[in-house]
């Protein structure tokens, strides 16, 4: 049950675009359409933002977008706000029967 | 609006026991399966364990196995997670998760928003 590898951190400037990496394996990413993104502000619940790799929830903006390739998915957000800055953690459903997540990103906006 | 609502969280001893549960509303609670997902003081998020729409099937992550049983009584619209032998790694916030299908266990949009379950002597 190894955690899906995040970059600890990234950042960009308000209106730009930054990209949020998730490393797995075949047996987790790169085996099932079940990546999901939360974000998480300090003290708060995570919040769904991306679900099957790539869709939305109801509200969630469509400035957050996600994709896969092989065994990593990526967390695109564009036109950066100040309320983006949060953690961010990847999650996908794993062929043991278990649901991994990754060590979180840090994203600071500058 | 659904609503999740976990309590039983608190200071407990090395060794020792404590259930948390999970109360829902606004929600058909058998129709969905459920988990339970921890966060250490300062650290990510982890999934601990879940369970279908009628609780007859259950799943836990490695840390835990053989030390918690996640239950759901779906006539009071609860989850619970028994949590024996605790140790200190066991410190954390405990959040409740639903999610989006009766088999799938994993992902969803509902989360509560957390007690804490503190392990020291």
């Amino acid at each position: 049950q190894s955690a899906l590898t995040q970059p600890a951190s990234v950042s960009g400037s308000p209106g730009q675009s930054i990209t949020i990496s998730c490393a797995g394996t075949s047996d987790d990413v790169g085996g099932y359409q079940y990546v999901s993104w939360y974000q998480q502000h300090p003290g708060k619940a995570p919040q769904l933002m991306i679900y099957d790799v790539s869709n939305r929830p109801s509200g969630v903006s469509n400035r957050f977008s996600g994709s896969k390739s092989g065994n990593t998915a990526s967390l695109t957000i564009s036109g950066l706000q100040a309320d983006d800055e949060a953690d961010y953690y990847c999650t996908s459903y794993a062929s043991s029967n278990t649901w991994v997540f990754g060590g979180g990103t840090k994203l600071t906006v500058l | 609006e659904v609503q999740l609502l976990e309590s039983g969280g608190g200071l407990v001893q090395p060794g020792g026991s404590l259930r948390l549960s999970c109360a829902a509303s606004g929600v058909t609670f058998s129709s969905y399966a459920m988990s339970w997902v921890r966060q250490a003081p300062g650290k990510g998020l982890e999934w601990v364990s879940g369970t279908i729409g009628s609780g007859g099937v259950t799943y836990y992550a490695d840390s835990v196995k053989g030390r918690f049983t996640i239950s759901r009584d779906n006539s009071k619209n609860t989850l619970y997670l028994q949590m024996n032998s605790l140790r200190a790694e066991d410190t954390a916030v405990y959040y409740c998760a639903k999610a989006e299908h009766y088999y799938d266990f994993w992902g969803g949009v509902y989360w509560g928003q957390g007690t804490l379950v503190a392990v020291s002597s």
